[in-house]
């Protein structure tokens, strides 16, 4: 299984709601990624956890929780969220260690958030 | 701090011709450079990689690569493109800042291939 897994595909929520995105791969990867990616803009960097532990936040708003329950699993917990946070969030894996690494990055196909 | 560049935002082109997306890189340390395409309502993929060794790098999809650290560029080169070439394309750095390593893409180039 050479893929990353990224659920729901489509995300719409009032600025009072709680969801969670979800990400999984299991190819044994280590480093596990959030990115957040505007229309015609390159992703920007959220959080990055390495070996289940958040080794950077990238001064990300408080209304995002990132949460890393084991190896294969990367979770974002999102809470009143902003009009401004629509967006396309993409998770990505990859071999190395902490805070990013040299190796490439597998991403998934990514979550289309919508907050009205 | 690292930077990339992308010199051009949109290249439009005809099928079946050659097509050239510039890049180039501001970094003091060693770095690693990579594309990656985007198609639309997709995740990235990885086209290509330069982490040392051959300055020539080819990758998936026909495309190449070549690393010139005189230059700071990465240019991404295709001696034929299709119709299914259309995508976003994004050359990035990994770079080891101190502690750990972290993954900068420059702004993007929208390669339109018309038949």
């Amino acid at each position: 299984d050479t893929e990353v897994t990224q659920t729901p595909k489509h995300l719409v929520m009032g600025m009072t709601n709680k969801k969670s995105l979800k990400c999984e791969q299991h190819m044994g990867h280590r480093a596990m990624y959030w990115y957040k990616q505007k229309a015609k803009k390159p992703p920007e960097l959220m959080f990055v956890y390495s070996y289940e532990k958040l080794s950077i936040n990238e001064s990300v708003p408080s209304r995002f929780s990132p949460e890393c329950p084991n190896s294969s699993l990367l979770n974002l917990h999102l809470h009143a969220l902003q009009p401004e946070d629509s967006a396309l969030y993409l998770c990505a894996s990859s071999p190395g260690l902490a805070g990013g690494t040299r190796d490439e990055q597998f991403f998934g196909p990514g979550t289309r958030l919508t907050v009205l | 701090a690292q930077s990339v560049t992308q010199l051009d935002s949109q290249v439009p082109v005809f099928e079946e011709a050659p097509v050239e997306l510039r890049c180039n890189y501001s970094s003091s340390v060693s770095v690693y450079l990579f594309w990656y395409v985007q198609y639309p309502n997709q995740g990235l993929q990885l086209l290509l990689k330069y982490l040392s060794g051959s300055t020539l790098v080819k990758g998936i999809n026909g495309f190449e690569a070549e690393f010139n650290k005189s230059q700071t560029s990465f240019h991404l080169r295709k001696p034929s493109v299709h119709i299914s070439d259309t995508a976003e394309y994004f050359c990035a750095v990994s770079v080891y800042g101190g502690s750990n390593y972290k993954l900068t893409f420059g702004k993007g180039t929208l390669l339109t291939v018309n038949p």
